[in-house]
Parts: C-alpha cells; sequence; structure tokens
C-alpha cells in the first residue's frame, strides 16, 4: 500500500543540538501531520498542517509544508533528554479522507 | 480526563483461544480505529469506524473482527489468533470535523502476545 517515507530511520544526537527531520511521498498530500511516540506509550500529535508552505511551531518545535505538497519537515532546537522517542509523519492519501498514511517513523535518541 | 482506555494493557495467550480488547473514549466521538505496530512495519490500520454500527476495513484486516454498537467502544476481537497477531495493538479516536481527520487521541497500547 501507499506509504510516507520518512528519514533519517533514526538519529543519536547530544544535548542541545538542533534536529531534522523529513517525510516524503510520491503523491500529493493535503494535510501533513506529525506525532511522537513515547516509549511504552501511544502517539500524540505535535503538529498539524494544512497549506502548501505553511510553517507552524509548537515550543521548539517546527514543522513545514513543502511547497510541493509531496514533502514535509520537522525540526527540533536545543534537543533535551525528553525529546527521545519516535516521530512519525502521517496524511490521508488523496481522495481519502477516512484514514491515516504513516510514515515508519524516525527513533531519536538524546545523550545528556 | 479525555482519554481513550484499553484494556487489557498485557496479554499472553494461546493460539485459537478467541480474545477480546476493549477501547473506550469519552469524548463522544465519532471516529475511532485500531492499529497494529510492529517494528520495522510501523503503525498498520487494521479497522476504523465512521459511527455507530459503521465499520470499515484497515490496511491489515485478515483474523480480527470489531463492532461498533456504542459511540464510546470499540472492541477488537480475534476469534483464532495466531502467533503472526503477536503485536502492540492501539485503539485511537478522532472529532472527525469538518471531515478532517487528524487529531487522533491514542489509547495507552495493548501488548499481545500469542503462543
Amino acid at each position: 500500500g501507499q506509504q510516507l517515507n520518512q528519514s533519517p530511520q533514526s538519529m543519536f544526537i547530544q544535548e542541545g543540538e538542533d534536529v531534522s527531520m523529513n517525510c516524503t511521498s510520491s503523491s500529493i498530500f493535503n494535510t501533513w501531520l506529525w506525532y511522537k511516540q513515547d516509549p511504552g506509550e501511544g502517539p500524540v500529535l505535535l503538529i498539524a498542517l494544512y497549506k502548501a508552505g505553511e510553517l507552524t511551531s509548537n515550543g521548539r518545535l517546527t514543522a513545514q509544508f513543502g511547497i510541493t505538497r509531496k514533502d514535509s519537515f520537522l525540526n527540533i532546537s536545543a534537543s533535551i533528554p525528553s525529546d527521545v522517542g519516535i516521530y512519525f509523519c502521517a496524511g490521508p492519501p488523496p481522495g481519502n479522507n477516512r484514514k491515516l498514511i504513516w510514515g515508519l517513523g524516525t527513533s531519536l535518541a538524546v545523550n545528556p | 480526563e479525555a482519554q481513550v482506555t484499553q484494556n487489557p494493557r498485557y496479554l499472553i495467550t494461546v493460539t485459537g483461544k478467541k480474545l477480546t480488547v476493549t477501547c473506550s473514549q469519552n469524548m463522544n466521538h465519532e471516529y475511532m480505529s485500531w492499529y497494529r505496530q510492529d517494528p520495522g512495519l510501523g503503525l498498520r490500520q487494521i479497522y476504523y469506524s465512521m459511527n455507530v454500527e459503521v465499520t470499515d476495513k484497515g490496511d491489515v484486516p485478515e483474523g480480527y473482527k470489531v463492532s461498533r454498537k456504542e459511540k464510546r467502544n470499540f472492541p477488537l476481537i480475534l476469534e483464532s489468533p495466531s502467533p503472526n497477531q503477536t503485536s502492540l495493538y492501539f485503539c485511537a479516536s478522532s472529532p472527525f470535523f469538518s471531515g478532517r481527520l487528524d487529531t487522533q487521541y491514542f489509547g495507552p497500547g495493548t501488548r499481545l502476545t500469542v503462543l
């Protein structure tokens, strides 16, 4: 089935570093969602993007809706240990607003 | 507190023994969904429901059943579990405002092992 491609697959960084990850699709998406899954818990929505070119922040997190509508980016500034987890991108596939397509996630580890 | 609850959180069972994982939400959401999460495969949708008595297959429905008799509850039924259904299962709900499915609220997960 259709899938979103997330990269990198995993990251191991030092506390205080900035983080960048992205999500790409072969199809145009009208909505991009970024979720975070803490260890042992369910995913939680971080940022939702609805317009091409949109840039939205949530604290130290900033996400952008790519102008081609086939990609999205998530940046985390000045990482801290509680940023550890898996970051997923997701979006409703073209022509179907009843389900979400998910990326496989970017696993982030932060060394204090 | 607004939440999605799942029970049990952990379950070890044997092949062929029918089981039900319950899911309940207290947010009056129309949309509910079940996912399974496996290493390297991400989140895959099993079934979803747009409202009471309305259910549809997701990407991996084989071996599962669901029902939506009440708005708040969406149980997942494994009639004859097999080892390949060993996984981490998540229930989620969404208000589905204006035909938009984005803010899904996830339960804490059920870790199922089928021996």
